[in-house]
């Protein structure tokens, strides 16, 4: 299958600081990602669509000014939580489609804001 | 009601059982649907895709009823490696993948 990973693997920051999550397509080039988090024992949950060239379409209740979302080339998404707070520890995943329906994701990263 | 909805489980079965999923989903409008595995604190990756006319791969087995909007996973002579937790995803067609939370396959010697 196809192969998308995404950096860091895992994030200890303070409460107050920003992070970015890098999403990279390796094998295959993606006009859109996809942007999920996972809370414990919860499903996936789709935070964003990024669309390379253009913005972010976000899911009902998302605050786009706190995950800023940023598809600058055809292998690269990056997701910026803003302001990070204890509530946003978090599991996020990417996810980029080579073609047709099928999603491949990235490893994760895991977000713990202390 | 929820727009995927599978059974948590966890399911306990011995090696070389066989086990079967359910899963139901909401919008009559889905087109695409597949299953998942995901391990603990890992990625989902991908087992299968199910198809209406039901497909087969090795010891798992996806079947998709869109009259009864229900999908299911069977597994044949379950492996130890098999414990996850298992996916149904369900596709709208435009993009966008809904999860289900998943079951949990637990196989024991």
């Amino acid at each position: 299958g196809a192969v998308v990973s995404q950096h860091p693997s895992r994030v200890i920051c303070k409460s107050g600081t920003s992070v970015k999550i890098e999403c990279r397509s390796l094998d295959f080039q993606a006009t859109t990602m996809f942007w999920y988090r996972q809370f414990p024992k919860q499903s996936l949950m789709l935070m964003a669509t990024s669309n390379e060239g253009s913005k972010a379409t976000y899911e009902q209740g998302v605050e786009k000014d706190k995950f800023l979302i940023n598809h600058a080339s055809l292998t690269l998404s990056t997701l910026t939580v803003t302001s990070a707070h204890p509530e946003d520890s978090s599991f996020y995943i990417c996810s980029a489609r080579p073609g047709g329906e099928t999603q491949y994701f990235g490893p994760g990263t895991r977000l713990l804001v202390l | 009601r929820k727009e995927v909805e599978q059974d948590p489980g966890p399911f306990n079965v011995p090696e070389g059982a066989t086990v079967a999923f359910n899963c139901t989903y909401s919008n009559s409008a889905s087109q695409s649907f597949f299953w998942y595995r995901q391990d603990c604190r890992k990625e989902p990756k991908l087992l299968m895709s199910v198809y209406s006319s039901g497909n087969e791969d090795g010891r798992f087995t996806a079947q998709l009823n869109r009259a009864s909007q229900y999908i299911s996973l069977l597994i044949r002579d379950s492996k130890l490696s098999d414990s996850a937790t298992y996916l149904c995803v369900v596709g709208s067609g435009y993009s966008t993948l809904t999860f289900g939370k998943g079951t949990m396959l637990l196989v024991s010697p």
